[in-house]
């Protein structure tokens, strides 16, 4: 079967790094993506990876290896406002998209 | 550009009632989706289309239609709704499947 391993929780202080890890076995890959979802509204997206290696967008970044079916979302000077769920979703063979539970992520100040 | 739009925001419904959440999109995407996510989990898929007249059920479509008649609208269909089916619905499109989604504002259903 296909299975997208998330840690449910996280806790990380304001101004703090956190790293939020994604472990996946699918049927085939064909990239990975990363939406963040705050309370009571829709995700939004917040990266995709295809290649292995690290992509940065101002605060976030995002890694990927393929080879070992892992990839995670870094978190740079944690704001209040990034208390979310960060939902880790990849791109099966059939071009379908597989969503993990999702990592809730609390700050503190 | 509105993006993905849904109607209702919010409904109840009793046991064995009926009803359809919209969703319409601008962007002229190709794929559309229905997810329903209950508290603390992630998405499931119910169902999704790659174009106007083709639809495909998704992870869970039990209890549920869709119908797509437009590039733009992409209707879900519940028929004798159940306390299982109580849960928030997102609507979602892309351009093409492994491109980024874009989600509407989500509608919460309760069914009592």
């Amino acid at each position: 079967g296909q299975n997208i391993d998330q840690p449910t929780e996280m806790t990380a202080t304001e101004g703090a790094i956190v790293q939020i890890n994604c472990t996946y076995q699918t049927s085939g890959f064909n990239g990975l993506f990363w939406y963040q979802q705050h309370a009571g509204e829709a995700p939004t997206f917040l990266s995709y990876n295809v290649l292995d290696g690290l992509e940065e967008k101002g605060r976030f970044s995002s890694f990927l290896s393929r080879s070992k079916g892992y990839s995670y979302l870094l978190l740079k000077e944690l704001q209040m406002k990034d208390s979310a769920s960060y939902l880790c979703a990849v791109v099966d063979s059939n071009y379908q998209l597989i969503w993990g539970a999702g990592t809730k992520l609390i700050i503190k100040p | 550009n509105a993006g993905v739009t849904q109607t209702p925001k919010f409904r109840i419904l009793k046991i064995g009632q009926s009803m359809t959440l919209q969703c319409t999109q601008d962007m002229n995407h190709n794929y559309m989706y229905w997810y329903r996510q209950d508290p603390g989990m992630g998405l499931k898929l119910i169902y999704y289309s790659v174009g106007a007249g083709i639809t495909d059920k998704g992870e869970v479509p039990n209890g549920y239609n869709v119908s797509r008649s437009t590039t733009e609208d992409f209707p879900l269909r519940l028929e004798l709704a159940a306390p299982s089916q109580t849960s928030v619905y997102f609507c979602a499109s892309s351009y093409e499947s492994q491109e980024t989604q874009y989600f509407g504002p989500g509608t919460r259903l309760l069914v009592l």
